[in-house]
């Protein structure tokens, strides 16, 4: 099947600090990816959904200015969580979802990210 | 009210034995209906994928079912293992693009 990557698996940062995550389609191009947040025992929560060359859409109460994505190419889009605090701390998972049958959204393994 | 319900939210078995998990929605027609597994740490990973039109998939000791009429979804385990110990998610495609996630159940399976 399809592999999403990304990259790093985990991070701990600083508050105030940056924290970049990468997403990658492996093997197919993937026109849409996603970006979801998950805090424990809760559900996937999607973030924002970037198209390869144009603006990712937000989701109602996600800041675009805090959370930046960019998605340069088919096969790489990125979340950038600008100024994290603490409370930013939570596991980012994103999925790709390219043109072939079934319509099937791959997930990346997901990144753990903690903010002291 | 989440269109999405899963039941039960959690489940305890013993090794080898069975057990189903439920989904139900409550917006029909739908583009398509998942069931992903989720290990702890890690991103969800897609077992079975069903059509509106479909009434049952398998994947090895996974086999989901849909009934329209009713509006619910199973997965049905056979022959637990303890590397099945994990969240499922129901999750429907409403046809809009994004996915609507259930609330997961998380399946303990004890030696």
């Amino acid at each position: 099947g399809a592999v999403v990557s990304q990259h790093p698996s985990r991070v701990i940062c600083k508050s105030g600090t940056s924290v970049k995550i990468e997403c990658r389609s492996l093997d197919f191009q993937a026109t849409t990816m996603f970006w979801y947040r998950q805090f424990p025992k809760q559900s996937l929560m999607l973030m924002a959904t970037s198209n390869e060359g144009s603006k990712a859409t937000y989701e109602q109460g996600v800041e675009k200015d805090k959370f930046l994505i960019n998605h340069a190419s088919l096969t790489l889009s990125t979340l950038t969580v600008t100024s994290a605090h603490p409370e930013d701390s939570s596991f980012y998972i994103c999925s790709a979802e390219g043109d072939f049958p079934g319509e099937t959204q791959y997930f990346g393994p997901g990144t753990r990210l903690l903010v002291l | 009210k989440n269109q999405v319900e899963q039941s039960p939210q959690s489940l305890i078995i013993l090794e080898g034995k069975n057990c189903t998990l439920q989904c139900n929605y409550t917006v029909s027609p739908f583009s398509n209906l998942r069931w992903y597994k989720q290990d702890t740490g890690r991103g969800p990973v897609s077992l079975t994928i069903m059509t509106f039109s479909e009434n049952t998939k398998s994947n090895g000791r996974y086999t989901a079912t849909l009934d329209a009429d009713t509006k619910q979804s199973s997965l049905h385990i056979t022959a637990s293992q303890l590397s099945d110990s994990a969240s499922y998610i129901c999750v429907v495609n409403f046809g809009n693009e994004k996915l609507t996630f259930g609330t997961g159940t998380r399946l303990t399976i004890i030696p």
